[in-house]
């Protein structure tokens, strides 16, 4: 089956850093790939859609200057969690799809 | 609205005993039916999913599922159950078109005793 990567897997930075997460779809090209957040225990939330060569498109009461999305190819985009504080920290999961959708292996964000 | 009900938050299950994990969902459009399995500090696998025919779809692990659309279900079962299948399951239900995501349950946490 396709394969989407993240990276970093985890990460810890200071607060006020910047923090940037790449997602690749190894063999296939997504148009479209999307970012969740998951909080311990609970299940994917949607963060934003983000589209290849035009801006992402984020789910109410996310923070579009907080977490900026780039989708510079057909195959790659970046969150970046600007300015990160402790309550960002949390798990990062992305996932692109052509049929079917897959997950990355998702990136661990702790905030100290 | 749409949406995907997983009415179990956890289950226990013996191991070797058989398994059901309960998916409902309400989708208006013709609905592309996944499952995902996430174990913890991982990503999601996909399981199995249904597009289109044969209602009974087989998956990896042993898995599968049944499609019914009068009762709009798509539970999943396993004969067999592994102490390895200890994780977290999520149903999701999306269109087909690539540029939207899907909706996802709120997961059932499965436990698998010896």
């Amino acid at each position: 089956g396709a394969v989407v990567s993240q990276h970093p897997s985890w990460v810890i930075c200071k607060s006020g850093t910047s923090v940037k997460i790449e997602c690749r779809s190894l063999d296939f090209q997504a148009t479209t790939m999307f970012w969740y957040r998951q909080f311990p225990k609970q299940s994917l939330m949607l963060m934003a859609t983000s589209n290849e060569g035009s801006k992402a498109t984020y789910e109410q009461g996310v923070e579009k200057d907080k977490f900026l999305i780039n989708h510079a190819s057909l195959t790659l985009s970046t969150l970046t969690v600007t300015s990160a504080h402790p309550e960002d920290s949390s798990f990062y999961i992305c996932s692109a799809r052509d049929r079917t959708p897959y997950f990355g292996p998702g990136t661990r964000l702790l905030v100290l | 609205a749409q949406s995907v009900t997983q009415p179990d938050i956890h289950i226990t299950v013996s191991e070797g005993a058989s398994l059901e994990l309960r998916c409902n969902y309400s989708y208006g459009a013709t609905p592309y039916l996944f499952w995902y399995v996430q174990s913890p500090g991982q990503g999601l696998q996909l399981l199995l999913k249904y597009f289109s025919g044969d209602t009974l779809v087989q998956g990896i692990k042993g898995f599968e599922a049944e499609f019914k659309r009068s009762q709009s279900s798509f539970n999943l079962r396993k004969p067999s159950v592994h102490w390895s299948d200890a994780a977290e399951y999520f149903c999701a239900v999306g269109p087909g078109q690539a540029g939207t995501a899907l909706i996802f349950g709120k997961g059932t946490t499965l436990s698998v005793s010896s």
